[in-house]
């Protein structure tokens, strides 16, 4: 167990509903990162937020993607009409900055579109 | 485009070490080597990284070769439990400036350790 939490561990929903996941990071950290998994890939970046600042977003967050973190602390990631393509585990990770590089990964969520 | 080549598979027996190789040419003067790993169906882990001195610590050490073009991840005593996919990523620190901070994943090495 990193301190890194993710809620829910699975979620399975039908193409064009709405879902939303949520990150807590280890408390003290003040970057949140997003990273996306399909089968047999490596994790690919998302968006990241220092505090509650969203500063980078990678081309995959199409306009359905949208993130947030209000107080600098949890994270909510919101797909707003899925598609069978979304289907994919979504991670979380933190860090602090800048003087410690590592980021510390969640369980993730494993989102499947029926 | 991650900017390592690492081969996808590798078995090591139980107790004996593990060496997986990772090549970044490319690489340049102020990016580290990190490793991570992802045991099935959890996050990736941090292990080690270094930029171009050999580190060690509790889990592995890091041989990163003097022109820094390659590297090698070793595991001590391999257990059972480090059966995973291994990923190797360069980037800038922060502290060097300029890092957005996000991790280039490739495919990694699967990894089996083998009773």
């Amino acid at each position: 167990d990193t301190g890194v939490s993710q809620d829910p561990r699975h979620k399975i929903t039908k193409r064009g509903q709405n879902v939303t996941f949520r990150c807590d990071p280890i408390s003290e950290h003040n970057r949140l990162y997003w990273y996306r998994q399909t089968l047999g890939q490596g994790p690919e970046f998302l968006t990241y937020f220092q505090n509650e600042a969203q500063l980078e977003k990678s081309r995959l967050l199409s306009d359905r993607f949208s993130a947030e973190r209000p107080k600098g602390s949890f994270s909510t990631l919101e797909i707003q009409r899925t598609e069978q393509g979304d289907s994919a585990m979504y991670l979380c990770a933190s860090s602090l900055d800048p003087s410690r590089e590592t980021q510390y990964f969640g369980p993730g969520t494993r989102l499947l579109v029926l | 485009d991650a900017k390592t080549t690492q081969p996808p598979s590798m078995d090591c027996a139980e107790g004996r070490a593990a060496n997986l190789p990772c090549n970044h040419s490319t690489i340049s003067g102020n990016e580290y080597v990190y490793w991570y790993r992802q045991i099935h169906s959890q996050g990736p882990q941090y292990i080690i990284h270094g930029l171009k001195n050999n580190e060690t610590n509790e889990m592995a050490s890091l041989i990163i070769t003097e022109d820094r073009k390659s590297s090698t991840l070793i595991l001590p005593h391999a257990t059972l439990r480090d059966t995973a996919v291994y990923y190797c990523i360069v980037r800038v620190g922060s502290v060097d400036g300029g890092s957005q901070g996000n991790l280039i994943f490739g495919k990694g090495t699967k990894l089996s350790v083998k009773p």
